[in-house]
C-alpha cells in the first residue's frame, strides 16, 4: 500500500503570498491518479486538482498542481482569504495524506 | 444533478454496530462505485474502502478488515456501510462519495460527496 506524506504540516502565510504544498509517496504513483482536495471546517472535501495537474471544474487558476513519480506539489499563486483551509493529496481509491493546514499568519 | 444523501446522526455504545446509508440520485447507480471516508474530530481524512455498485466487489482498508462491511441495494440506489464492535475512536463523521471504476480499479477522483453522518460512540 502506498503511503503519502505531506509537508509542511502547517503553513502560516498572509493573503497574497504564494503557498507551496508537498505530497511525497512511498513508491511511484501514476500521475494520472493523483488528486488534491481542499477541506474547510464542517464541509466535505472539494476536489481541486486531478491527474496531478488538471484543475477541476470551477477551480480558479491560482491553483496549480505538478509533479510525477513520488513527488507532487500543489501551488496557490496568491492566497485569497477563502483559501485558508486544509489540503489533502490522494491516489484515487487509496488512503489520503495527513494534510497540510494553511492558516493566516 | 448527482446527489448523495446520507442517513442521520447516530449515537452508539461501545461494542455496538452502526449502519450508515447513502442514497444516490441523478445518475445510473450501477455505473459507479461508492467510497467511504471518515474523519474523527480534529483529524484528517481516513479512507475506509469502496464498493462497486456494478458487481458488489469491495476493497477495505486493512485497519478495518473484519469490522466493516459495505453493501449496496441497486433497487433503491442506496449504499450502506456497517461498522461493528464500535470503539470510542470510531467517533467520526462518515462520508460516502461516488467513484468511477474500471476493471476493479478506481480511475477517477472524488467529485461528489454525501453530506456526512456523525457517529458518536460513547458509554
Amino acid at each position: 500500500e502506498i503511503v503519502l506524506t505531506q509537508s509542511p504540516g502547517t503553513l502560516s502565510l498572509s493573503p497574497g503570498e504564494r503557498a507551496t504544498l508537498s505530497c511525497r509517496a512511498s513508491q511511484s504513483v501514476s500521475s494520472s491518479y493523483l488528486a488534491w482536495y481542499q477541506q474547510k471546517p464542517g464541509q466535505a472535501p472539494r476536489l481541486l486538482i486531478y491527474g496531478a495537474s488538471s484543475r477541476a471544474t470551477g477551480i480558479p487558476d491560482r491553483f496549480s498542481g505538478s509533479g510525477s513519480g513520488t513527488d507532487f506539489t500543489l501551488t496557490i499563486s496568491r492566497l485569497e482569504p477563502e483559501d485558508f483551509a486544509v489540503y489533502y493529496c490522494q491516489q484515487y481509491g487509496s488512503p489520503f495524506g495527513p494534510g497540510t493546514k494553511v492558516d493566516i499568519k | 444533478q448527482v446527489q448523495l444523501v446520507q442517513s442521520g446522526a447516530e449515537v452508539k455504545k461501545p461494542g455496538a454496530s452502526v449502519k450508515v446509508s447513502c442514497k444516490a440520485s441523478g445518475y445510473t447507480f450501477t455505473s459507479y462505485g461508492i467510497s467511504w471516508v471518515r474523519q474523527a474530530p480534529g483529524q484528517g481524512l481516513e479512507w475506509m474502502g469502496w464498493i462497486s455498485a456494478y458487481n458488489g466487489n469491495t476493497n477495505y482498508a486493512q485497519k478495518l478488515q473484519g469490522r466493516v462491511t459495505m453493501t449496496t441495494d441497486t433497487s433503491t440506489s442506496t449504499a450502506y456501510m456497517e461498522l461493528r464492535s464500535l470503539r470510542s475512536d470510531d467517533t467520526a463523521v462518515y462520508y460516502c462519495a461516488r467513484v468511477t471504476m474500471a476493471r476493479g480499479v478506481i480511475i477517477s477522483p472524488t467529485v461528489y460527496w454525501g453530506q456526512g453522518t456523525l457517529v458518536t460512540v460513547s458509554s
